[in-house]
């Protein structure tokens, strides 16, 4: 059984960088075909797709998002991070890690979720 | 870019009702489409999958259909613990999410 648990700060200020780590067990970050994700979820909001690493270390953000963030892998500890710079109060949210997986070809869906931590954006 | 739609936003309805949500793409995604459930301070958990496919463990009162712009999640018989809130997530290219449907009792 895949389970992912976040860690980081619970608070940051205006202009500074959000950092966040995700640790997995049950499956390993560098080996496989699953997406390692980031989501965020405003208070009483929808949920919004940040980025991902895949096994092979590649890449991918929301446009919207691209040239603040960074989505890294420790494959030493089977983790892996999100950063966010120049956050604003607006980025303030539960971030979430999941596991993208393809589990009908082409199409992904996140099959395995942490419980979120709460970052809020705050002098 | 892709825009979904879900609706309605939020429904009243009671024990053992028949319900549906309704998820619409402002293009055609094929089955690239996923549904969750989300209660309030927990994480999503994935119900249906490429559309039609139940997730694992997922009851069997839950049902998925459509393709294309159009996709549909059913609840055939509402349990007290289907209370929650609803998200549609295309796959066809980066993830989005819809705005999400709010199951409340009646």
């Amino acid at each position: 059984q895949v389970q992912l648990q976040e860690s980081g700060p619970g608070l940051v200020k205006p202009s500074q960088t959000l950092s966040l780590t995700c640790t997995v067990s049950g499956a390993s970050i560098s080996s496989g075909n699953d997406y390692w994700t980031w989501i965020r979820q405003p208070a009483g909001k929808g949920l919004e797709w940040i980025g991902r690493i895949y096994s092979s270390g590649s890449t991918n953000y929301n446009p919207s998002l691209k040239s603040r963030v960074t989505v890294s892998g420790d494959t030493s500890k089977n983790q892996f991070s999100l950063k966010l710079s120049s956050v604003t109060a607006a980025d303030t949210a539960v971030y979430f890690c999941a596991r993208g997986v393809t589990l009908v070809p082409g199409i992904l869906s996140f099959d395995s979720w942490g419980h979120g931590a709460l970052v809020t954006v705050s002098s | 870019d892709i825009q979904m739609t879900q609706s309605p936003s939020s429904l009243s309805a009671s024990i053992g009702d028949r319900v549906t949500i309704t998820c619409r793409a402002s293009q055609s995604i094929s089955s690239y489409l996923n549904w969750y459930q989300q209660k309030p301070g927990k994480a999503p958990k994935l119900l249906i999958f490429a559309a039609s496919n139940l997730q694992s463990g997922v009851p069997s009162r839950f049902s998925g259909s459509g393709s294309g712009t159009d996709f549909t999640l059913t609840i055939s018989s509402l349990q007290p613990e289907d209370f929650a809130t609803y998200y549609c997530q295309q796959s066809y290219n980066n993830p989005l999410f819809g705005g999400g449907t709010k199951v409340e009792i009646k």
